[in-house]
């Protein structure tokens, strides 16, 4: 079965700083998707970066970049020069089509919650 | 931008109770989800439909059931709402699957739900 594993509930930041949020996964699969959402506080989630599989190069967007290591099934997430904005609690999503099963499969890790120090 | 809608923000319902969670989306997006989000647990499927009238269990389907009566809404049910389902519900949205874009699922802002 895949899952998804945080293994930081929490962490914290200075204020342009650069924190790595960590994210490990298992599947046999060989075609998914790798996510990180962001959710502020009593705020709507929100895509950050997304990784496909099958691509080797590592996804960016802007301040976010990803550490994807596949045969390690890792998928951190590097946020530099944290922003006070950049509070909330993150989640690592997992998504594929089971090739035995025939179903789609979407999977979250349990969040880290990242505070920026100002 | 695509909206996701759900219908209440804060519910207090009693046990016993059969509880309705609607959830609206505005770009004739094919996939829905409901999952529910509770502390040191992350989010946890529920239920998820790819096409109207269909629909297919996530992980966590016992004591909900789903409606799909048209594309743009999708229903979450607790026939008998117990204290142990008390938690943040969320509705998401996504287009087909595989598509070229696989654009990934957009979110409502959750529905905080509390059984007495």
């Amino acid at each position: 079965a895949q899952t998804v594993t945080q293994s930081q509930p929490e962490m914290s930041v200075q204020e342009a700083e650069t924190v790595t949020l960590s994210c490990t996964y298992d599947t046999s699969e060989s075609n998914y998707y790798l996510f990180w959402y962001k959710q502020p506080p009593s705020r709507q989630m929100i895509l950050v970066i997304r990784q496909e599989a099958y691509k080797q190069q590592n996804a960016t967007e802007n301040r976010f970049s990803v550490n994807f290591q596949k045969a390690a099934k890792s998928f951190s997430l590097k946020i530099s020069d944290s922003q006070l904005g950049d509070t909330a609690m993150y989640f690592c999503a997992f998504m594929s089509l089971s090739t035995t099963s025939g179903t789609y499969k979407y999977i979250f890790g349990t969040g880290t919650r990242l505070k920026v120090l100002a | 931008d695509v909206k996701v809608t759900q219908s209440s923000r804060y519910l207090v319902k009693r046990t016993g109770e059969k509880v309705f969670l609607e959830c609206v989306q505005d770009m004739d997006h094919e996939n829905m989800f409901w999952y529910r989000q509770d502390p040191g647990l992350g989010l946890r499927l529920i239920y998820f439909s790819y096409d109207v009238k269909m629909k297919e269990k996530g992980d966590i389907p016992e004591g909900y059931s789903v409606s799909r009566e048209k594309k743009e809404r999708f229903s979450l049910i607790l026939e008998s709402a117990s204290t142990n389902q008390t938690s943040m519900y969320l509705c998401a949205s996504s287009p087909m699957l595989w598509d070229s874009n696989n654009q990934p699922q957009h979110f409502g802002d959750g529905t905080r739900l509390s059984i007495l």
